[in-house]
């Protein structure tokens, strides 16, 4: 158990739809990452917030958004749902320079 | 620019053997180097890490892993697989404090009985 939630574990909606992913960091962690994991893409880097502000940014859609609130917790924000979007989103977690620690993810899949 | 090239998709190995999973990376830095392990419908858990201190890197579950500057590898090793080592593994590396992380496409590892 890496100390990483997310909710909830599998998701199952229709296209067009819009769907919200959580995730609660490790105690103390102030870094929240967010990961696709799909078979064509393989696993891509999303988006980072640290403390509440975007850190980073990766291959993430303009259909996507995420946010970090006061109490860390991440959520992330995925609307009009294309078949495509189907996938595993991880949500990893980390202290200032140190390694990241992974949820046990939440699987998506858009009908 | 950075980029981590594992060069076998896939990995088959008798139980009580070597195991051999190769990964090789690129790094404008100083990386740090990971090896994750995911198994099937399973989050990712971290088995080792490098970070510039002994380039011989040892992990979880008797794996262990070698930086090799020069050669700009970083092979994941097991002297013995066990059943429960089937899983995919990913190598990653990262730059910049951990900003900048770049996974492998992943390498399934069967053993086979």
């Amino acid at each position: 158990d890496s100390g990483v939630t997310q909710t909830p574990k599998h998701l199952i909606t229709a296209t067009g739809q819009r769907v919200t992913l959580r995730c609660s960091p490790r105690s103390g962690d102030l870094s929240v990452y967010w990961y696709q994991q799909s078979l064509d893409q393989g696993l891509q880097f999303l988006i980072q917030y640290y403390n509440g502000e975007e850190r980073a940014k990766g291959n993430i859609l303009e259909r996507f958004s995420a946010q970090q609130f006061p109490d860390l917790h991440s959520e992330l924000n995925l609307s009009s749902l294309e078949l495509g979007d189907s996938a595993l989103y991880f949500c990893a977690s980390s202290a200032p320079g140190s390694t990241q620690y992974f949820g046990p993810g939440t699987r998506l899949t858009v009908l | 620019a950075q980029s981590v090239t594992q060069l076998d998709s896939h990995v088959s190995v008798s139980e009580g053997t070597p195991v051999l999973l190769r990964c090789n990376y690129s790094s404008s830095y100083s990386p740090s180097l990971f090896w994750y392990v995911q198994h099937p419908n399973k989050g990712l858990q971290l088995l080792l890490k490098y970070t510039s201190a002994a380039t011989l890197v040892k992990g979880i579950n008797g794996f262990e892993a070698e930086f090799k500057k020069s050669e700009t590898s970083f092979h994941l090793t097991k002297p013995s697989a066990h059943m429960s080592d089937a899983a995919e593994y990913f190598c990653v590396v990262s730059e910049l404090g951990y900003q900048k992380v770049t996974f492998g496409t992943g390498t399934k590892l069967q053993v086979i009985p």
